[in-house]
């Protein structure tokens, strides 16, 4: 068990549709980092947040947004979802370089 | 984008045998990491080489670092059918640039060890 926690395990859902996903980093992390895994594109980084804060972005879509809360929780909002969203989702948090810390994913199901 | 390489993209070996597997990168790099996901979970992390170490060992593992080459391989040895997984490398960069602790991942080796 890595710590960090992210629900839903599964969401199935419709195109055109909005989904968020959620993710509590290790107590103590500060950093958290989403990654998208499908086999095509393999492990893809979305987006950093550190403290609150944005720190880093990716490949990610202007359709994809994301924040961390003051309790340092994070959320990933897909809107206007495409087939091609189909993946894995993951959450990552640390202290700070090094070692990530991954939660057990969200898989997400576009039909 | 995936930062490198990695080979092979699948390896089946008997228990026993050691697995060795390979890792290229593009850029100067902070630190080297391993991976392991076990089929749709979460990915643990095994092991970290920072840029100014050569060698590192973990147990049965055993990482190497060429910056020269830009080049990094993972060695399994003595592997158990529980080592069946994919692996993957995952370099981060340099201190002071916008994408200092975020990870950027290798497409992965397969490994399947047959009892």
């Amino acid at each position: 068990d890595s710590g960090v926690t992210q629900t839903p395990k599964h969401l199935i859902t419709a195109t055109g549709q909005r989904v968020t996903l959620r993710c509590s980093p290790r107590s103590g992390d500060l950093s958290v980092y989403w990654y998208q895994q499908s086999l095509d594109q393999g492990l893809q980084f979305l987006i950093q947040y550190y403290n609150g804060e944005e720190r880093a972005k990716g490949n990610i879509l202007e359709r994809f947004s994301a924040q961390q809360f003051p309790d340092l929780h994070s959320e990933l909002n897909l809107s206007s979802l495409e087939l091609g969203d189909s993946a894995l989702y993951f959450c990552a948090s640390s202290v700070g370089p090094g070692p990530k810390y991954f939660g057990p994913g969200t898989r997400l199901t576009v039909t | 984008s995936q930062q490198g390489e990695e080979d092979p993209q699948a390896l089946s070996i008997q228990e026993g045998e050691n697995a060795t597997m390979n890792c290229s990168y593009k850029t100067s790099i902070n630190n080297l990491q391993w991976y392991r996901q076990n089929s749709g979970r979460g990915l643990v992390h095994l092991i970290l080489i920072r840029s100014n170490e050569r060698e590192k060992h973990s147990g049965r593992l055993r990482v190497t670092l060429d910056t020269s080459k830009k080049s990094s391989s993972l060695l399994i040895t003595a592997s158990r059918a529980a080592d069946t997984a994919s692996y993957f490398c995952a370099t981060e960069l340099n201190a002071g640039g916008t994408s200092y602790g975020k990870l950027t991942f290798g497409q992965g080796t397969i490994l399947t060890v047959h009892p």
